[in-house]
């Protein structure tokens, strides 16, 4: 069973601080990993994708793959309000077109 | 303006009847898929097709019906046998093949009620 693990939270941090949202996933195998933001009510939007270990940064945000330990994670650095969602990872455990596998998502509040 | 649009945004249901969502997409994208959320749960895959006229049972299949006739749209139809169909319907579909895997981009969603 291929799965995505990641804490429903809610993680709560006050506005200005780093939040640091983790996921972990199944298959070593595994090649291309996924954040998605979603608002209350909203669609998934996609945020960032990352391939390779290590970091990849896009603006505040920042992905984090360590394959080895089979983890991915996202930071999210000077936290606003606007940031609060939820947060979902997402794995393709294939190759091509194969649906991506998602977690159920944390749920972030970042306190004014 | 290229996307992904859903239609309706809103959709009721009522007892033994067979509603269609729509879902359209005009990036040239391969592949579509149709999601189910329910509140508070993740996205659980109902359908997904990766080329014309060829699709595959995502791992809610049952009570769901979907074509592929064109590139362009993937409707899908929730018929009588879906017991409990009120959900968030999303659309996604994903980008050309890059070998390390595709990304997908939602559609705006469906919500579908029961009367």
């Amino acid at each position: 069973q291929k799965e995505v693990e990641q804490n429903s939270g809610p993680l709560s941090v006050p506005e200005g601080a780093i939040a640091s949202l983790n996921c972990t996933y199944s298959d070593r195998g595994s090649q291309s990993f996924f954040w998605y933001r979603q608002y209350s009510g909203k669609s998934p939007e996609l945020i960032m994708f990352i391939y390779s270990n290590g970091d990849k940064e896009d603006g505040r945000f920042t992905a984090q793959l360590n394959k080895a330990s089979q983890y991915v994670s996202l930071l999210i650095r000077d936290s606003q309000p606007s940031d609060s969602a939820t947060y979902i990872c997402a794995v393709n455990y294939g190759t091509g077109n194969t649906p991506l596998v998602f977690g159920k998502g944390t749920r972030l509040s970042v306190i004014a | 303006d290229g996307g992904i649009t859903q239609s309706p945004k809103y959709l009721f249901r009522k007892e033994g009847q067979n509603v269609t969502l729509s879902c359209e997409q005009n990036l040239n994208h391969d592949a579509m898929y149709w999601y189910r959320q329910d509140p508070g749960q993740g996205l659980r895959l109902i359908y997904y097709s990766q080329i014309v006229n060829d699709f595959q049972k995502g791992d809610i299949a049952e009570g769901y019906s979907v074509s592929r006739e064109k590139k362009e749209s993937f409707p899908l139809t929730v018929t009588s046998a879906q017991k409990n169909p009120t959900a968030f319907y999303l659309c996604a579909s994903s980008m050309p093949g890059t070998g390390l895997g595709e990304t997908q981009y939602f559609g705006p969603g469906t919500r579908l009620l029961v009367l």
